[in-house]
């Protein structure tokens, strides 16, 4: 079975903080995926990488970058966290279909 | 752009009874997914469907594609308190990548 495992499951950080999300899969996977989900919005992709330090931006980019120094590891970074990224974050990875973590519920006060 | 709409957004719905949820896209794929939530949890997926015509059935779910008319349905069979869930469906976005777009998910509720 595929493992995705996310660091945290509840995170609460302040305003302005520098947030890190990490994100590991076991599978050798190539592909790996940083979502959002919001009440009423579904799931909204923030960004995906194909390979080792190759990365593509989602549909909601802003405010977030990503690092994928090793194949096995996707983190999502937040640059200068602000109340409006508050939201639950899913990762996942694949092939056919996309295996999802548990997901990182991120408070920002 | 692929764009992606689900209907219902919610369903109440009695044991025993019958459903269908549906999910249209607006652009050509050769994917289309179905995932469940559960409250609080992350999601899981139920079918693939990579064929127009496919249909795959996991006990009272049974999954179609209609490619040309762009339609996916998930119907529901004698629903049970079990299936009460959110119900997600996914397209691939063409041209190599692996990225999906999802519906808004419809949240279902069987009630006894």
């Amino acid at each position: 079975d595929v493992k995705v495992t996310q660091s945290s499951r509840y995170l609460v950080k302040r305003t302005g903080e520098k947030v890190f999300l990490e994100c590991v899969q076991d599978m050798d996977h190539e592909n790996m995926f940083w979502y959002r989900q919001d009440p009423g919005l579904g799931l909204r992709l923030i960004y995906f990488s194909y390979d080792v330090k190759m990365k593509e931006k989602g549909d909601i980019p802003e405010g977030y970058s990503v690092s994928r120094e090793k194949k096995e590891r996707f983190s999502l970074i937040l640059e200068s966290a602000s109340t409006n990224q508050t939201s639950m974050y899913l990762c996942a990875s694949s092939f056919r279909p996309q295996h999802f973590g548990d997901g990182t519920r991120l408070s920002i006060l | 752009e692929l764009k992606v709409e689900q209907n219902p957004l919610f369903l109440s719905m009695q044991e025993g009874k019958n459903y269908t949820i549906y999910c249209n896209y607006s652009t050509t794929s050769d994917r289309l997914y179905w995932y469940r939530q559960d409250p609080g949890k992350s999601l899981e997926s139920l079918f693939v469907l990579l064929s127009n015509g496919a249909v795959k059935q996991e006990g009272r779910l049974m999954a179609s594609l209609d490619t040309k008319a762009r339609l996916s349905t998930l119907h529901i069979t004698a629903a049970v308190h079990d299936l009460s869930a959110t119900y997600f469906c996914a397209v691939a976005v063409q041209g190599g990548s692996e990225k999906l777009v999802f519906g808004k998910g419809t949240k279902l509720t069987v009630n006894p």
